[in-house]
């Protein structure tokens, strides 16, 4: 069956330092990989979305790669500041379907 | 900035009864979705809505769940009969024409089955 991992459940780092989120997935042939942060008891607020024939996306702070090889996407926040802090979700998408399948989360907090 | 609303933000109903959520995409979009996330767990695919009708389904999407779309602005999901496992935070979502993956999120509906 397929299946997503996101690297941690958790990660902390100190503010001004890059975060790095890791999506992982297997038995899955996505047409295209997003990002959605999600602030506790809120709905999911898209961020990034990065097709399978993109190598890399960027979007002001934040930047996701995405691997169809090693079935990975990694998602950056540069220069992290403590209003970063939430839970990132990665979903993947397929074009013959419009469901989104959710991986668990990372929760980032940023440090002060 | 145009965003998905969604009624109740807090609902508390009796094992058994029915419920109904209510949601309002953002207005020119043209699919409709609903997933659920039991606490502590996965954001779930319930349903999507097109052209008036169901286009896909998850095996949670089962006899006891409907969804509608009653007129031009809202889209419901009804449960016939709730169960304790309902319980979850349910999100509305809506994505537009020619850009359909990218899927905006309703703040959700808070379900407790008592």
């Amino acid at each position: 069956s397929q299946k997503i991992e996101q690297n941690s459940e958790a990660l902390n780092i100190q503010e001004g330092k890059t975060a790095t989120l890791t999506c992982n997935y297997t038995n899955y042939s996505p047409a295209y990989l997003q990002w959605y942060r999600q602030d506790p008891g809120r709905g999911p607020v898209f961020l990034l979305l990065i097709r399978e024939n993109e190598k890399e996306k960027r979007k002001e702070r934040l930047k996701v790669t995405f691997d169809t090889t090693l079935k990975q996407s990694l998602f950056h926040i540069t220069a992290s500041q403590p209003a970063d802090s939430a839970t990132y979700l990665c979903a993947l998408g397929k074009d013959s379907a419009r469901q989104l399948t959710f991986g668990s989360g990372t929760q980032l907090t940023v440090l002060p | 900035e145009p965003e998905v609303t969604q009624t109740p933000s807090h609902q508390v109903t009796q094992m058994g009864q029915e419920v109904i959520l209510r949601c309002v995409p953002i207005s020119n979009h043209l699919y409709f979705y609903w997933y659920r996330q039991i606490l502590g767990q996965k954001v779930e695919f319930l349903v999507s809505f097109y052209n008036n009708e169901i286009s896909e389904k998850s095996e949670i999407f089962d006899d006891q769940f409907s969804v509608e779309r009653p007129d031009g602005s809202n889209f419901t999901l009804k449960i016939r009969s709730t169960k304790l496992e309902d319980s979850a935070m349910y999100f509305c979502a809506s994505s537009a024409k020619g850009v359909r993956e990218t899927q905006y999120f309703g703040p959700g509906t808070r379900l407790l089955v008592l």
